[in-house]
């Protein structure tokens, strides 16, 4: 089982950056995915789900208007895209599987992340 | 959304020592929906336990959670050099899924 993410971005402000993550060694329809991201020394902050079956998100109310998820059931993988970036967007960007069927439930598999720099 | 936060914020600690690391959260997590985290510089997070009190598979152990309500708790009983690193709990009993700050495991 694991998440593979794309590589590393750098982007200016003002700009949008889409990340993949691609499932593989289970059902990928079973479980939901988060988008997690981590500032430069901050904990982790959860940003939205996505349910792979249905392709229904929730999101976090702070990125209301700028975050879109999306699915692509034929090759395994899940899209984050946060449009309009500011410095305050530089992190790592990861996903991560829920543990059970429901969405609600703990991380328990994780990508290896995707650092993404927001600079002039 | 629920405000979780950890005390201490880094512990100095021997190998071999017993850890306790604490997690308050802002409203009671009426299941118990609360997950702890170890990461290491440069990793993903890696879950620990689950609902609170379960280990995740393969999990030493070592480690274990207790808690309910507002007040959670992790436990290492015999520190080894492997587990030194940032531990966060997160509750998944509301939206947002909120994370603590963590607390910093160092050698002493």
């Amino acid at each position: 089982v694991q998440l593979v993410q794309s590589g590393v971005e750098v982007k200016k402000p003002g700009a949008s950056v889409k990340v993949s993550c691609k499932a593989s060694g289970y059902t990928f329809s079973n479980h939901y995915m988060h988008w997690v991201r981590q500032a430069p020394g901050q904990g982790p902050e959860w940003m939205g789900t996505i349910n792979p079956r249905g392709g229904i998100t929730r999101h976090a109310q702070k990125f209301q208007g700028r975050l879109t998820m999306t699915r692509d059931t034929s090759t395994t993988t899940v899209y984050m895209e946060l449009i309009s970036l500011r410095s305050e967007d530089t992190a790592v960007y990861f996903c991560a599987r829920d543990r059970s069927g429901s969405g609600l439930d703990a991380f328990d598999i994780w990508g290896q992340g995707t650092m993404v720099t927001v600079s002039s | 959304e629920i405000v979780m936060t950890q005390s201490p914020a880094t512990l100095s600690v021997s190998p071999g020592e017993r850890v306790t690391l604490s997690c308050r959260a802002g409203q009671s997590l009426s299941s118990s929906y609360l997950a702890w985290y170890q990461q290491k510089p440069g990793q993903a997070p890696r879950l620990l336990i689950y609902d609170a009190s379960t280990r995740a598979t393969g999990l030493p152990a070592r480690f274990s959670g207790s808690g309910s309500g507002t007040e959670f708790t992790l436990t290492i009983s015999s520190l080894q050099s492997e587990d030194f690193a940032v531990y966060y709990c997160q509750q998944y009993n509301n939206w947002p899924r909120t994370f603590g700050q963590g607390t910093k495991v160092e050698v002493k």
